[in-house]
């Protein structure tokens, strides 16, 4: 059974960072692409950054670019976000998320993110 | 990149179909036949319920199309069920490896 559990959430100052981690299991994690997508509250789904099987492909949307930084750990099926200069609007639900061919096939449960003085 | 433009909300009794648009540009739904939707139940993962613009995943029941034309791509709930109540959201490759959601539609079974 595929799994995907997120981890390392929680409440942060505005300009302050967070690591979140997936870890990934019941898949061959090192052959999936992978990406986050999130989700603020009351609001939509919004993909954030995605990541190829083995790292050397990245890319993000534009309102994380430079600030945030994906990464991957395939000894240890586990995927990365690193969030740097958080901003209130950075506040969500964030998802670890399988590829498949273009298409999101495995989401996780979800991980909170609240930036907040 | 801005958010495909989908209804807030659709509703129909059991039993009756009911068709979610998504709109786009050419430069996202228009140019790649890379459109999926997923079903979210808050409090839950999504679930991922249309690939390539209309391929059902093993196990999505039939009742769940989905179609395109131009920059507008559509799912259709036929024989629409309770359990089925839900928000629903398209997705389209935008080119540069960069993916675009849309604002997601609430669907209400009556």
């Amino acid at each position: 059974e595929v799994q995907l559990v997120e981890s390392g959430g929680g409440l942060v100052q505005p300009g302050g960072s967070l690591r979140l981690s997936c870890a990934a299991s019941g898949f061959n994690f090192g052959s999936h692409v992978m990406h986050w997508v999130r989700q603020a509250p009351g609001k939509g789904l919004v993909w954030v950054s995605r990541i190829s099987h083995d790292a050397t492909t990245i890319s993000y949307a534009d309102s994380v670019r430079g600030r945030f930084t994906i990464s991957r750990d395939n000894a240890k099926n586990t995927l990365y976000l690193q969030m740097t200069s958080l901003r209130t609007e950075d506040t969500a639900l964030y998802y670890c998320v399988r590829d498949s061919v273009w298409s999101f096939d495995y989401w996780g449960q979800g991980i909170l993110v609240t930036v907040s003085s | 990149q801005s958010a495909l433009t989908q209804p807030r909300s659709v509703s129909g009794s059991p039993g009756q179909s009911v068709t979610i648009s998504c709109t786009g540009t050419a430069s996202d739904i228009g140019a790649y036949d890379y459109v999926t939707w997923y079903q979210h139940h808050p409090g839950k993962a999504p679930k991922f319920l249309i690939s390539d613009v209309n391929k059902r995943p093993p196990g999505v029941p039939v009742r769940f199309s989905g179609s395109k034309s131009g920059n507008t791509a559509s799912l259709t709930i036929s024989g629409l069920q309770a359990e089925d109540e839900a928000d629903y959201y398209c997705c389209s490759y935008a080119g540069s490896a960069s993916w675009v959601f849309g604002g997601g539609t609430k669907v209400t079974v009556l």
